[in-house]
């Protein structure tokens, strides 16, 4: 069974701050893809990301940052220079790699991180 | 370039009644899947349609059942409600075969007194 630990369960920054966001997951699986979503208080959730498991390449795009480990099976996200606009609800999510029916295969979430950022 | 859309996007029920909701997916996307979003919790994986079939199910019972329409549209249906499923229903759609990635769209709140 597929699992996702998000711990935090909430934080404050002062805006410019830094934080990053852990995940840690837990599969069988040996290919699988971790995703990052965002949620804002309207409720949807936007894609910020996506790493194939086969690829621990670390990734940065713009202020926003990710650190694949499949040593600790963890997936952490950074922000750099937080902005009160990064105020948002922010989910962890794993699938195998395109499912059984070979579509997208189901995303199992950790139950988020609550970021809030002040002036 | 039209994203997920769903209707409508608040919606109050009393227990014992049922509800539909739908949902057109991203352009140029044919696969949809619904999640639930209890308060405060992650979205759980309700089910999923590709070619108009269900393809994957998630631990929900048989009160939750769905239909793919041929331009991929989908609807939600729930029998029976509950007080526990008052939550966010959320639609995902992606692409067949070829697109890992889920987008979703703005959700719908669905209250049961």
């Amino acid at each position: 069974a597929q699992k996702v630990t998000q711990a935090q369960t909430e934080i404050s920054v002062v805006e410019k701050e830094d934080v990053t966001l852990d995940c840690v997951y837990e599969t069988r699986d040996t290919t699988y893809y971790l995703f990052w979503y965002k949620q804002p208080p309207s409720g949807e959730l936007v894609f910020l990301i996506r790493r194939n498991s086969f690829d621990e390449q670390n990734e940065i795009s713009g202020r926003y940052s990710w650190n694949f480990q499949k040593s600790t099976s963890s997936f952490n996200f950074t922000i750099t220079a937080s902005q009160v606009v990064d105020s948002a609800v922010y989910f962890c999510a794993l699938s195998e790699a395109l499912g059984s029916a070979g579509t997208a295969s189901k995303l199992t979430f950790g139950t988020g991180t609550r970021l809030q950022v002040t002036l | 370039d039209a994203g997920v859309t769903q209707s409508p996007t608040h919606l109050i029920k009393t227990r014992g009644q049922q509800v539909t909701l739908r949902c057109s997916p991203k352009s140029g996307h044919d696969t949809v899947s619904w999640y639930q979003q209890a308060l405060g919790q992650g979205p759980q994986f309700i089910f999923q349609y590709y070619e108009e079939e269900e393809r994957q199910r998630g631990n929900f019972p048989d009160r939750f059942s769905g239909h793919q329409f041929p331009n991929y549209s989908s609807e939600l249906n729930v029998n029976a409600l509950l007080l526990g499923d008052s939550a966010l229903y959320l639609c995902a759609s992606s692409y067949g075969l070829i697109e890992e990635t889920q987008y979703f769209g703005p959700g719908k709140r669905l209250l049961v007194l």
